[in-house]
């Protein structure tokens, strides 16, 4: 089936703005991940959530960045405020629910923002 | 917490065999993943290891040494399209979050 995707593939904002980045995960998949990556860098974790609940934010950088997934499904970051360095790349991952792969994660293809 | 470690870059040439190797220091262990993410493109899940010892995958192959803290990706008969990052994670107890290195970015060579 369809792999993870993410909207828009590109974002553009001044600073100050508000963004929202959109991530559909794989159906079926519970568990969702909002990963950030920085140039040259490995994904730092965010934040995620099991079904429409959020178990773990401890990744969030500050009160400006908030998720949600209020169906269990779809999810949505939003940052606030947007400051130069939130410019990153922004990576949705999900897992399936149960079995031998149930630790995998399957990412979806970013989000790059750039904060002028 | 974890902390992982890789080398930056590496290069080899096309047909060779290369190892990229991952040291990591954790409280709590339950697995270690590698992924490989070309240029602007997502991570793809090559391995993840949670036994001490090695897995094979065609071309890739994938160490676990739990004991020692490290674990190494083994690429053979290289092809110019494994050029990429490639990027070792680990999975604490009790978390589901990925912990990844920083990424070896790996460039074959003709």
């Amino acid at each position: 089936g369809a792999g993870v995707s993410q909207s828009p593939r590109y974002k553009v904002a001044k600073r100050g703005q508000d963004v929202a980045l959109r991530c559909d995960p794989i159906s079926g998949h519970v568990s969702l991940f909002w990963y950030q990556q920085a140039l040259g860098q490995g994904p730092e974790f965010l934040t995620y959530f099991q079904n429409e609940a959020q178990l773990d934010k401890s990744g969030l950088p500050s009160d400006r960045f908030f998720a949600e997934r209020p169906e269990g499904s779809v999810s949505t970051l939003k940052i606030q405020r947007t400051q130069q360095e939130d410019s990153a790349v922004y990576l949705c991952a999900s897992s399936p629910p149960a079995g031998e792969r149930r630790y995998e994660q399957y990412f979806g293809p970013g989000t790059r923002l750039t904060v002028t | 917490g974890q902390n992982i470690d890789q080398p930056t870059e590496m290069t080899a040439t096309e047909g060779a065999i290369v190892q990229i190797n991952c040291t990591y220091q954790t409280s709590g262990f339950n697995g270690l993943f590698w992924y490989q993410q070309h240029a602007g493109e997502a991570p793809t899940f090559l391995s993840y290891n949670v036994l001490d010892g090695l897995e094979e995958k065609g071309r890739f192959s994938s160490f676990l040494s739990r004991s020692k803290g490290y674990s190494y990706l083994l690429l053979k008969e290289l092809q110019m399209k494994d050029s990429a990052s490639y990027l070792c994670a680990g999975l604490d107890t009790g978390r589901r979050a990925l912990t990844f290195g920083s990424g070896t970015r790996l460039q074959v060579q003709p």
